[in-house]
């Protein structure tokens, strides 16, 4: 079974200052990763998404994620952080079978940004 | 840009009642998924539905829960005989062809049972 974890439950930056969002993953094969973006009182947004292309992976709103075999990693950035950031953030597996994809969530980093 | 809709948006019922959440996925779409996520609690899959049948489920979706797209735009979630813990919001998700096609979500339908 494949799996996510995310490392901080809560961060915390200033608005103009870089992001980071960690997310570590587990996986007995290639995963596809996503990263998706919950603001309040809406649905789940899709943000970015690794399906072992480029392992660089540029997203909307000036989101990126950078896709690390060697440390199972796949952490979010931004370089420059705006209020409208403010959101619960989810790092997100894919468990494929035959086409259809069953995603296994992490359990959220809700980012607060401080003016 | 065309989304995924949810009704309702709030549904309160008392324990042991019938309840149908709605969701009309993306016209072209041809994969269909609910999701619940139960507060502070990470998001949970519950089934997929393709070809109109379960493709597959989770062991939360147990006989209480069904799905049915009983025409072409719409698919519903029933829970038959509701229960405190199946307090959550529900996700609906769909997603045009499987691979690496994204899953687009609906707003979600928080369920309170009392």
């Amino acid at each position: 079974a494949q799996s996510v974890t995310q490392l901080d439950s809560h961060v915390s930056v200033s608005e103009g200052t870089p992001v980071l969002l960690r997310c570590n993953y587990s996986s007995s094969y290639s995963p596809s990763l996503f990263w998706y973006v919950q603001h309040p009182n809406k649905g789940l947004q899709l943000l970015l998404k690794y399906t072992s292309a480029a392992t660089l992976v540029k997203g909307i709103n000036g989101f990126e994620a950078e896709f690390k075999k060697s440390e199972t990693s796949f952490h979010l950035t931004k370089p420059s952080a705006h209020m409208s950031d403010a959101a619960e953030y989810f790092c997100v597996v894919s468990d494929r079978d035959f086409g259809n994809e069953k995603l296994t969530f992490g359990t959220g980093t809700r980012l607060t940004i401080i003016p | 840009e065309p989304e995924v809709t949810q009704t309702p948006s709030h549904q309160v019922t008392q324990m042991g009642q019938e309840v149908i959440l709605r969701c009309v996925p993306i016209s072209n779409h041809l994969y269909f998924y609910w999701y619940r996520q139960i507060l502070g609690q990470k998001v949970e899959f519950l089934v997929s539905f393709y070809n109109n049948e379960i493709s597959e489920k989770s062991e939360i979706f147990d006989d209480q829960f069904s799905v049915e797209r009983p025409d072409g735009s719409n698919f519903t979630l029933k829970i038959r005989s509701t229960k405190l813990e199946d307090s959550a919001m529900y996700f609906c998700a769909s997603s045009g062809a499987g691979g690496y096609y994204e899953q687009y979500f609906g707003p979600g339908t928080r369920l309170t049972v009392t």
